[in-house]
């Protein structure tokens, strides 16, 4: 079975520190993706990396960074926290190809106060 | 951005019930439709990526049919249990990376005992 792993399930931070979200997985998938929940939104995505130090934009990249240094890890980066990024995080994996399922991590509720 | 529209928002029923809801999406360009399950607490987990117009698909008591010339899928439950609340999304690869998927908000199903 994959395995995605999320470094932290709750984070409480402060209004303007950098906050770093890790995620790792364990199937060689080439894809990852960062994305947030928030009521009445659904997912929305904000970066996701199809290869090693490869990266777009989502929908929602501002106020955000990412970093892919190694196939299994990809992380978000939040340069300089704000209330407004109070929010579930979802990290996910996939295969190259849009017919391969994405799988998921448990999540990770950030607080910003 | 690609609007990918489910319905109802959210759906609440009695145990034992049989429950459908609906997910449409462009019909050009298609590619795969993917649904989730999402329960409180747990992260999203795959139930079905289709990709044959006319396709239908099994797991248990959920199945899913695929109508991609007039672009809508429908996910049914028969004899609903508590345990299949959750939210229930759908998703859409579009574009030139085809791993990225639009979800769409989900259907929030609610089974009382």
């Amino acid at each position: 079975d994959v395995k995605v792993t999320q470094s932290s399930r709750y984070l409480v931070k402060r209004t303007g520190e950098k906050v770093f979200l890790e995620c790792v997985q364990d199937m060689d998938h080439e894809n990852m993706f960062w994305y947030r929940q928030d009521p009445g939104l659904g997912l929305r995505l904000i970066y996701f990396s199809y290869d090693v130090k490869m990266k777009e934009k989502g929908d929602i990249p501002e106020g955000y960074s990412v970093s892919r240094e190694k196939k299994e890890r990809f992380s978000l980066i939040l340069e300089s926290a704000s209330t407004n990024q109070t929010s579930m995080y979802l990290c996910a994996s996939s295969l190259s190809q849009g017919n391969q399922p994405q799988h998921f991590g448990d999540g990770t509720r950030l607080s910003i106060l | 951005i690609l609007n990918v529209e489910q319905s109802p928002q959210s759906l609440h029923v009695q145990e034992g019930d049989s429950t459908n809801f609906t997910c449409s999406f462009p019909s050009s360009n298609f590619y795969a439709l993917h649904w989730y399950r999402w329960e409180t607490a747990k992260s999203p987990e795959a139930l079905f990526v289709m990709t044959l117009n006319g396709d239908e698909k099994k797991k248990g008591r959920i199945s899913a049919t695929l109508n991609t010339k007039e672009g809508y899928s429908y996910l049914y439950i028969k004899g609903s249990q508590p345990e299949d609340s959750a939210t229930y999304l759908c998703a859409f690869p579009r574009g030139s990376t085809l791993g990225r998927l639009y979800f769409g908000r989900g259907t929030q199903l609610t089974v009382w005992p």
